[in-house]
């Protein structure tokens, strides 16, 4: 199936650092969707996007649809050691069957906070 | 509260034996999902359901079984025809299919499946 090409794999950075990453398709989207998840957990929603080039903000986060709507980008501000995890973009790549967006997601990027 | 649960959180099984992993969801969705974590991977849709009584296979069903025989509990069986079942396994749920935020998956904290 479909992937996703997040970038980067991993990082490492400072505390008090801001901290950027994106994720790529290769076919255009109607939905862009950031998760994270801590470790031994499940992903838990951070921003939703449903409009190319809307721009949304949660706390810290900021999300970015891209332009393109091949494109996703996140951005952490001001990074905490409780960032710590692995960021997963998601989009719709097929439909299901009656309906309803079938979701594919990234391969991640996991953030290491330094203090 | 609200949420998905999900048990046992972890699990040890040995070669031949079927498995069963519970979910059960008190969010009032419609659509539940079953995917499979591996590390280094992002997440690989394994079954899903969009209503009671029926189900769908997912990219990756071959070795998994599903039921759907109420809207709150959607049960995983790993058989023993599932040739690398060591893995980390998360169920999640949605809203109706094809509404506004449908795409918006609320996962439950996942069963950590290991085979000896």
């Amino acid at each position: 199936g479909q992937q996703l090409n997040q970038s980067p794999q991993s990082m490492f950075i400072q505390e008090g650092e801001d901290v950027s990453m994106n994720c790529t398709s290769s076919s255009i989207f109607n939905t862009w969707l950031w998760y994270k998840q801590d470790p031994g957990e499940g992903p838990v929603l951070l921003i939703a996007l449903y409009k190319a080039g809307e721009l949304t903000s949660n706390g810290r986060l900021t999300a970015q649809f891209g332009i393109t709507r091949k494109d996703s980008f996140l951005n952490i501000s001001a990074s905490i050691p409780s960032d710590v995890g692995i960021y997963f973009c998601a989009g719709p790549t097929d439909f299901f069957t009656g309906g309803g967006n079938k979701l594919t997601f990234g391969t991640g990027t996991q953030l290491k906070v330094e203090l | 509260d609200g949420g998905i649960t999900q048990s046992p959180k972890y699990l040890f099984r040995k070669e031949g034996q079927n498995v069963t992993l519970s979910c059960e969801q008190n969010l009032n969705h419609d659509a539940m999902y079953w995917y499979r974590q591996d590390p280094g991977q992002g997440l690989r849709l394994i079954y899903y359901s969009q209503i009671v009584n029926d189900f769908q296979k997912g990219d990756i069903a071959e070795g998994y079984s599903v039921s759907r025989e109420k809207k709150e509990s959607f049960p995983l069986t790993v058989t023993s025809a599932q040739k690398n079942p060591t893995a980390f396994y998360l169920c999640a749920s949605s809203i109706a299919p094809g509404g506004a935020g449908s795409g918006e998956l609320f996962f439950g904290e996942g069963s950590r499946l290991t085979v000896l």
